[in-house]
Formats: structure tokens, sequence, C-alpha cells
């Protein structure tokens, strides 16, 4: 079965300083990846996903993820962060023939310190 | 365009008894799932629809939990009866689509408190 691993609970970063989330999958072929954002009463947004194309996501808010077969990674990040990326950040995976079924990773809350 | 609606957005009930959570998806998405997202985890998937029909409802509690979705366009999911390990999240979404990568585009969820 298909399995996502976000290190870190929780990450504090400082405004402008560089935005890093972890998410590592478990999968002998290499799935569909998504990063979601969830800010505090709302539902999930998308950020990006990765369907194959590249392996070098860009999405919004100015948040990008590369893919890393060899590292079975596909960590997020952005150079600058703003004080209203603080939420709390879902990486997710979906096999390729699994019906569009995520399988979602614990979750990063980011906090940003002015 | 409208979102991703559900109702209500707080329910809080005694254990035993039971609960229903209504969702309105997007205009035209043929593909409604549930999730469960339990304080501090990341949501897990309870059961998907394509229009009228369900597609995947293996991680269904089923002695306790239902759902429909009869028109193939609102959907009900239903506790009965609860315990104190059901409060969480209930986010439902919808995509055009049960395409591979098709994007989720999800509600506010309502949040369920069971003492």
């Amino acid at each position: 079965a298909q399995s996502v691993t976000q290190l870190g609970s929780h990450v504090s970063v400082s405004e402008g300083a560089l935005v890093l989330l972890r998410c590592n999958y478990s999968s002998s072929v290499p799935p569909y990846l998504f990063w979601y954002v969830q800010y505090p009463n709302q539902g999930l947004q998308l950020l990006l996903k990765y369907t194959s194309a590249a392996t070098l996501v860009k999405g919004i808010n100015g948040f990008e993820a590369e893919f890393k077969k060899s590292e079975t990674s596909f960590h997020l990040t952005k150079p600058s962060a703003h004080m209203s990326d603080a939420a709390e950040y879902f990486c997710a995976v979906s096999p390729w023939n699994a019906g569009n079924k995520l399988t979602f990773g614990g979750g990063t809350r980011v906090l940003v310190k002015p | 365009e409208a979102g991703v609606a559900q109702s209500p957005r707080y329910k809080i009930i005694e254990k035993r008894q039971s609960v229903a959570f209504w969702c309105n998806p997007i205009s035209g998405h043929a593909t409604l799932y549930w999730y469960q997202q339990i304080l501090g985890q990341g949501p897990k998937l309870l059961i998907q629809f394509q229009n009228n029909g369900v597609v995947d409802d293996s991680q269904l509690p089923k002695d306790r939990f239902s759902a429909e979705r009869l028109k193939g366009v609102d959907s009900t999911l239903k506790i009965q009866p609860a315990k104190l390990e059901d409060s969480a999240v209930y986010l439902c979404a919808s995509s055009l689509e049960l395409r591979q990568q098709e994007t989720q585009y999800f509600g506010p969820g309502t949040r369920l408190l069971v003492l």
C-alpha cells in the first residue's frame, strides 16, 4: 500500500526566509503527487501536483516542488516566506491505477515569525 | 463558481447518538469524496462516489457509517451510533471526473465532537 511521510509536524521560519517542507513516499512505481494547503477552519486547497510531465513543478503562491525518483521525495519549497503562508501543508499520493484516490501524509504546520 | 458546500459546520453530540452531514459538490462534478480528518492527522478517504454509484468504500466503517448520493449530486454521510473516536472533521470533496490526476476541490468541513 502507498504511504506518505512528512518529516516534521511543525516548522517555524522567519518572514523572508526559505520554506522547505519534506515529503517522502513509498512505492515501487512513482505515483502522482500533490501538495495541499489548509488554512484554519477551511478546506484543503491544491498548491501543485506532479503528473510526470516535468520533475520541477510550480504552483500557486510562489511554491514549487521537485520530484526526485531516486530519493522517492517530493519536497515543497518557497524562496521567501510571507506571513500569509502560515497554515498546514499536506503531501498526498495517488497511485497511477487507483482511480484518483488520495493518501495523505500527517501534515506539517508552518509558523511564520515576523 | 461556487465551491463545495457542507453543513452543518459544527456539531456536538453525545456518544450513541446519530448525526448526518450534508455535502453539495461543485456543479457538474461527477465524482464526490468523503474524508475523515482526525486532529493532528491527514485526511483519510472514507468513500468515493461516481455519479450515484459507490466506487470505493473499503475504509468506511460500515457497522456505523453510511453514505448516499441518490441523485448523483448532493450527498449525505451518516453515523449511527456515534463513538468518541468519531470526533473529527469530515471533509467533502468533488472532482470533475474520476480520471486520474483530476483535481479534488474540498469543502470547509464539518467539525464533529462526540462527548
